[in-house]
């Protein structure tokens, strides 16, 4: 079966650093997107990753190990605004999406 | 603004009645999609739609139908036969071809008792 595991939730501080992160088991692979999801709405993407390796992009980065089946996400410095659920999602072989339950981060001052 | 529109946001319905949600896009993709969420749970497939006049089932399309006769539009249809259908739905659309990165849409949150 096809499986991604996500930590349900994590608490981090107002500034801090925070590493969320993904592993993966699908029937194939062609890459691994972030979304964000904050509480009744529309997720909204982050990041995609198909070579490994970190991306960065602002406060966000995402990185990648296809031999691991493991990525995450990493946000530094911290805001209030970032407190949402993060879904990881892989791109198996049919080219559908398969998600993650998503990882609620509770940011406190 | 280019964007994806679903409506209502709020949708309560009686057991035994079908409901059709809405899912309109002008952002001229080719690719519709509809899942449900449910807490602690991933996002689930419902039915996507690559072109218009086409479309194919995903992990759980029982009790559920669409249609795509228009490429702006993917309306779904809960039917009475879906056996647990209250949960949050959310459609989404890609620009096709070898672009796989999916918008989506608000949602439509729906309650049946």
């Amino acid at each position: 079966g096809q499986n991604i595991d996500q930590p349900t939730e994590m608490t981090a501080t107002e500034g801090a650093i925070v590493q969320i992160n993904c592993t993966y088991q699908t029937s194939g692979f062609n890459g691994l997107f972030w979304y964000q999801q904050h509480a009744g709405e529309a997720p909204t993407f982050l990041s995609y990753n198909v070579l490994d390796g970190l991306e960065e992009k602002g406060r966000f980065s995402s990185f990648l190990s296809r031999s691991k089946g493991y990525s995450y996400l990493l946000l530094k410095e911290l805001q209030m605004k970032d407190s949402a659920s993060y879904l990881c999602a892989v791109l198996d072989s049919n080219y559908q999406l398969i998600w993650g339950a998503g990882t609620k981060l509770i940011i406190k001052p | 603004d280019g964007g994806i529109t679903q409506s209502p946001k709020y949708l309560f319905r009686k057991e035994g009645q079908n409901v059709t949600l809405s899912c309109e896009q002008n952002l001229n993709h080719d690719a519709m999609y509809w899942y449900r969420q449910d807490p602690g749970q991933g996002l689930r497939l419902i039915y996507y739609s690559q072109i218009v006049n086409d479309f194919q089932k995903g992990d759980i399309a029982e009790g559920y139908s669409v249609s795509r006769e228009k490429k702006e539009s993917f309306p779904l249809t809960v039917t009475s036969a879906q056996k647990n259908p209250t949960a949050f739905y959310l459609c989404a659309s890609s620009i096709g071809g070898d672009s796989y990165e999916q918008y989506f849409g608000p949602g439509t949150r729906l309650t049946v008792t």
